[in-house]
């Protein structure tokens, strides 16, 4: 059972370069987020979906775009690289919005640094 | 502004004796809390939840314990086993806002 799954696993940028990170999910989840990690931060909600064709921003868009063109799949992308943005990033889903009390399902995390 | 705060960074307790987890939030807004344990190298998984509802809720060695006057709550593991060692992370309202996280080490 796959659940949420993040590519790539690790990824190296230089600053100004563009990518994107891929979610997908196999559980027909409604709602798909982004979040960052970082040291005494906690985790940060950056972009998130409650549907196909619907996202809205979190506490920290600045320098990431979404699109949400289909139920399992959520991309998150980096338009210009900066090492602010050296982080982790988790993909989450789940049935519903967060506040009708659904669990969110995360992924295994990308790890990506920005030089 | 941090909506909810974990303030102890780490914890550390013997096997087989309570663990006991703060988070502090300032939305009295929020209606449903939860915590995630986290390993590192994976994804946070949920432990358990509460609704602002209730003031307790068990499962196991895990209970939450919610006190909305004074806008905390706490995990409260007992006994806390060395798989427990990991990252604990609060969570609140409607798009999920999370502690810092706390560190917890169970030592044999």
């Amino acid at each position: 059972n796959a659940g949420v799954t993040q590519t790539p696993k690790f990824q190296v940028l230089k600053t100004g370069q563009s990518m994107t990170l891929q979610c997908a999910q196999d559980m027909n989840h409604e709602y798909m987020s982004w979040y960052r990690q970082d040291p005494g931060m906690g985790l940060r909600l950056i972009h998130y979906s409650v549907g196909a064709g619907i996202t809205d921003q979190g506490e920290v868009p600045n320098g990431y775009n979404v699109s949400r063109s289909t139920t399992e799949d959520f991309p998150l992308r980096l338009l210009s690289a900066a090492p602010s943005q050296t982080s982790v990033y988790f993909c989450a889903s789940s049935w519903t919005a967060p506040f009708s009390g659904n669990t969110i399902y995360f992924g295994e995390g990308s790890w990506l640094t920005v030089v | 502004d941090q909506q909810v705060k974990q303030n102890s960074p780490s914890l550390s307790v013997q096997e087989g004796r309570i663990s006991i987890l703060n988070c502090d939030y300032t939305n009295s807004m929020f209606d449903y809390f939860l915590w995630y344990k986290k390993y590192p190298a994976e994804g946070p998984t949920f432990l358990i939840s509460i609704s602002s509802i209730k003031d307790k809720n068990e499962d196991g060695r895990f209970t939450v314990f919610l006190n909305k006057s004074a806008k905390h709550l706490s995990l409260h593991i007992v006994p806390s086993q060395p798989g427990d060692s990991a990252v604990y992370f609060c969570a609140a309202g409607g798009d999920m806002r999370f502690g810092a996280g706390t560190r917890l080490t169970v030592k044999p």
